[in-house]
């Protein structure tokens, strides 16, 4: 069964660094999205992308993140100079175009710690 | 924007069934999900509903009744690995389609 790939699993940084996340969307999807859980919180919408351009994004992606497809097949997520509320569970998820049935993939997520 | 509310904590016994509500407020509303997911787990996709009415898979069924803005989820002979988050998320067409999840209901089966 074809899976979302995200990359690294688990990430520690220092509070100001830059950190970019990766994700590898299914290969014919075209919508990608990314999520954050803080612990014991809701999952958070984030941004979703489309035709190489932000569609939507929330109030919680500010200046700070950016995402980007560098290539036909990553999907990246850029935290720009991260602070400790930053830490989180952070999923990326996709979708074919013109099929709800089965709802998004998602990745297994990379765990961001900011210390 | 939306509101999506579900009950936060739940507890059946295994063998049991259960139901978990969903109530939501959306301008734009184009589908319902339902997702399952584990403690350090990604959700994974349980269900989906668009038009009124129940949709039954296996053991799981989702009903949605959109003039009430309200969805369940029935879970039946309930197992130990059912334990788990329950999130319901609603597409929204005013926001581009895209689906916002509930704060989960946590479900916790016991012998």
């Amino acid at each position: 069964e074809p899976e979302v790939t995200q990359t690294p699993s688990h990430q520690v940084t220092q509070m100001g660094q830059e950190v970019i996340l990766r994700c590898v969307p299914i290969s014919n999807h075209l919508y990608f999205y990314w999520y954050r859980q803080i612990l014991g919180q809701k999952v958070e919408f984030l941004v979703s992308f489309y035709n190489n351009e932000i569609s939507e994004k929330s109030e919680i992606f500010d200046d700070q993140f950016s995402v980007e497809r560098p290539d036909g097949s990553n999907f990246t997520l850029k935290i720009r100079s991260t602070k400790l509320e930053d830490s989180a569970m952070y999923f990326c998820a996709s979708r074919p175009v013109g099929t709800d049935l089965w709802g998004y993939t998602f990745g297994s997520g990379t765990r961001l710690t900011v210390v | 924007g939306q509101n999506i509310d579900q009950p936060t904590e739940m507890t059946a016994t295994e063998g049991a069934i259960v139901q978990i509500n969903c109530t939501y407020q959306t301008s734009g509303f184009n589908g319902l999900f339902w997702y399952q997911q584990h403690a350090g787990e990604a959700p994974t996709f349980l269900s989906y509903n668009v038009l009124d009415g129940l949709e039954e898979k296996g053991r799981f069924s989702s009903f949605l009744s959109r003039s009430k803005g309200y969805s369940y989820l029935l879970l039946k002979e309930l197992q130990m690995k059912d334990s788990a988050s329950y999130l319901c998320a609603v597409r929204d067409w005013n926001n581009n389609n895209d689906m916002r999840f509930g704060a989960g209901t946590r479900l916790t089966v016991k012998p």
